[in-house]
């Protein structure tokens, strides 16, 4: 089945530092979606990409679709403490029955203050 | 609006007891969906219900696996008999529209345990 790569796994960075993580696939999306959880709650959705090359940007966070539909990055700027929680990046085909996301392992981001 | 529901939070079992787990979709939402993230691992999708029929069942693990949703409202997860494996935080979301670009509402999750 379709696997994405996602890293790093974990980033222990100071707060202020900017944060790059990405995600590749061995086969194409439709859709790339950035999520966050942060403890004991659900994932919620902070970026989606629907054109192969598109570039997003929401608040500090920026991420890019690439032209391939086979990989994609998130970057954090000039990170704050409660930029602290898993990533998990999403790729998504839709169309007919479909619509299941299938995910990245995540990256588990820790910020000292 | 009420969010997606998870009940319970949490759940500890022994191996080969009996679990089901609840998720009350957002009102309206014809589209539920479980998925399962096991310790250090990718979130998994499991299911997919539109209303009370089951759209795609590909990722249930197994047979021990049953999932309901009787009336199209809120659906039931029910592990039997549960195994260690089966550890991991069991997530519910739902959307108004089959195959919604990204517009999954996800709940809080339900941690599961198997000791």
């Amino acid at each position: 089945g379709q696997q994405l790569n996602q890293s790093p796994q974990s980033m222990f960075i100071q707060e202020g530092e900017d944060v790059s993580m990405n995600c590749t696939s061995s086969s194409i999306f439709n859709t790339w979606l950035w999520y966050k959880q942060e403890p004991g709650e659900g994932p919620v959705l902070l970026i989606a990409l629907y054109k192969a090359g598109e570039l997003t940007s929401n608040g500090r966070l920026t991420a890019q679709f690439g032209i391939t539909r086979k990989d994609s990055f998130l970057n954090i700027s000039a990170s704050i403490p409660s930029d602290v929680g898993i990533y998990f990046c999403a790729g998504q085909n839709y169309g007919g029955s479909q619509g299941n996301l299938i995910f990245g392992k995540g990256t588990k981001l820790s910020v000292k203050p | 609006e009420a969010g997606v529901t998870q009940f319970p939070s949490h759940s500890v079992i022994e191996k080969g007891q009996t679990v089901t787990l609840r998720c009350d979709p957002i009102s309206g939402h014809d589209n539920l969906y479980w998925y399962r993230r096991v310790m250090g691992k990718e979130i998994k999708f499991l299911l997919h219900f539109v209303k009370e029929s089951k759209q795609d069942e590909s990722g249930m693990p197994n047979n021990r696996f049953l999932a309901e949703r009787t009336g199209g409202t809120y659906s039931t997860l029910k592990v039997q008999p549960a195994e260690l494996e089966d550890s991991g935080v069991y997530f519910c979301a739902s959307s108004s529209r089959t195959g919604t670009i990204g517009g999954y509402t996800f709940g809080s999750g339900t941690r599961l345990t198997v000791v």
